[in-house]
């Protein structure tokens, strides 16, 4: 089954201890991207991936770091989480160039830090 | 980043209701997409509109593409109980290949249906 997944799906932690989010598709898809969703402020983009080895930064990057060593998978790191990283975050693929409308999304994770 | 508006921000009707509900933009897009999130998932999408007053229609859904290219609104008739859940509109400039990841979301419109 076609699909994206992330690990954890819930995850509590403290200020300053740094935490993965995996993602992982299995669609061979060369676009990948990380979200996070806040009330009233809908999904805002965080960073996203062309292909292996290429990154950018979308709207609100700070304070994350993410890697595209395969072409599946696209972790985001927090290095030291703060409370205001409190958020529902989702990672979503796309097939490639001229294909951005079939985002595909994976569940999401809520992640809270104390 | 820029932001798109959504209207309304919540709704609550019956079922059976029809139910409308608009985005907004200060730039222009070349492409709009509707998605919808149910409790506990990911977005999903609905449908997508890639020309200036197109009219597409999914099953109780349709969606235009506003003739500004800043605006689309979405209906959807006859609302059932599993309507429930958070519909996003969504932008893409489609100015460059490449660069397939850069959505613009909305801030999304909840709707609750009651029976």
């Amino acid at each position: 089954e076609a699909q994206v997944t992330q690990n954890p799906r819930y995850l509590i932690t403290v200020t300053g201890k740094k935490l993965t989010v995996t993602c992982s598709q299995n669609m061979n898809h060369e676009y990948m991207s990380w979200y996070r969703q806040d009330p009233g402020l809908g999904l805002r983009q965080i960073y996203y991936s062309m292909n292996v080895e290429v990154t950018d930064k979308g709207d609100v990057p700070e304070g994350y770091k993410v890697s595209r060593k395969e072409k599946r998978n696209f972790p985001l790191i927090l290095e030291s989480p703060s409370p205001n990283q409190t958020s529902l975050y989702f990672c979503a693929s796309t097939l490639g160039t001229g294909y951005f409308d079939e985002q595909f999304f994976g569940p999401g994770t809520r992640l809270t830090v104390l | 980043g820029q932001q798109l508006n959504q209207s309304p921000q919540s709704m609550f009707i019956q079922e059976g209701e029809d139910v409308s509900m608009n985005c907004t933009s200060s730039s222009i897009f070349n492409t709009w997409l509707w998605y919808k999130q149910d409790p506990g998932e990911g977005p999903v999408l609905l449908i997508a509109l890639y020309k200036a007053g197109e009219l597409t229609s999914n099953g109780r859904l349709t969606a235009q593409f506003g003739i500004t290219r800043k605006d689309s609104f979405l209906n959807i008739s006859a609302s059932i109980p599993s309507d429930v859940g958070i519909y996003f509109c969504a932008g893409h400039p489609r100015i460059n290949t490449g660069t397939a990841s850069k959505l613009t979301f909305g801030t999304g419109t909840r709707l609750q249906v009651t029976l």
